[in-house]
């Protein structure tokens, strides 16, 4: 079983829908849960990340985190074409002491591939 | 400041022939990373650099595999006898400091190995 786990979809959805999407993992010393976005070609680039359980919202997007449960999600409001790329969950154990080797090594899942249609 | 940059973006060789990519990180940060990324899955970790000092080595990483840091600035990955399992997006990020471990990503090079 991998660490983290991430449907690939792909899910394809008409402008100003409401995309959920999801991942699970299995390391409970995962602290910090980013997510990521990458478009065709390119390498992945930040959308938001949150620390421990809870919400955290930036613009029409929320990030959600589920400790207790091992459950991660990012949810897209009012969705639009240029949101069509893949979204990638990366949860890491975070900091540690200096030299720890735990630090900054994210955990990828595998990517959903998300279509917004016009 | 550009962000991180990574040559060359496409490599093609044939098998048996050894590669070099570099990664020039943003240049205040302290932290480098190399992750390799293959169709239709996520990156995954290969390498990281506190400045100069090779902190962690992935058990992905063959010893056909070495990577640099001199002086803790730019990084070089190099791969001798290139197989074909090798043929991937090779992905270098660079982040700074403590705390939630942002890693600002590279464009990749892309390895294709005949």
């Amino acid at each position: 079983q991998k660490e983290v786990e991430q449907d690939p979809g792909p899910l394809s959805v008409p402008e100003g829908a409401i995309v959920s999407l999801n991942c699970t993992y299995s390391n409970s010393a995962f602290q910090y849960f980013m997510w990521y976005r990458q478009y065709s070609r390119k390498g992945p680039e930040l959308l938001m990340y949150t620390y421990s359980s809870g919400n955290k919202e930036d613009g029409r997007f929320t990030a959600q985190v589920d400790k207790s449960s091992k459950y991660i999600s990012l949810f897209i409001r009012d969705s639009q074409p240029s949101d069509s790329a893949t979204y990638l969950c990366a949860p890491s154990e975070g900091s540690s002491n200096a030299g720890g080797t735990s630090y900054g090594k994210l955990t990828f899942g595998q990517g959903t591939i998300l279509t917004v249609h016009p | 400041d550009t962000g991180v940059s990574q040559d060359p973006r496409h490599k093609i060789t044939k098998r048996g022939q050894n590669v070099t990519f570099r990664c020039d990180p943003i240049s205040e940060h302290n932290r480098l990373y190399w992750y390799r990324q293959t169709l239709g899955q996520g990156p995954e970790f290969l390498t990281y650099f506190q400045n100069e000092a090779q902190l962690e080595k992935s058990r992905l990483l063959s010893d056909r595999f070495s990577a640099e840091r001199p002086k803790g600035s730019f990084s070089t990955l190099e791969i001798q006898r290139t197989e074909q399992g090798d043929s991937a997006m090779y992905l270098c990020a660079s982040s700074w400091g403590h705390g939630a471990n942002v890693l600002t990503f590279g464009a990749g090079s892309r390895l294709t190995v005949l």
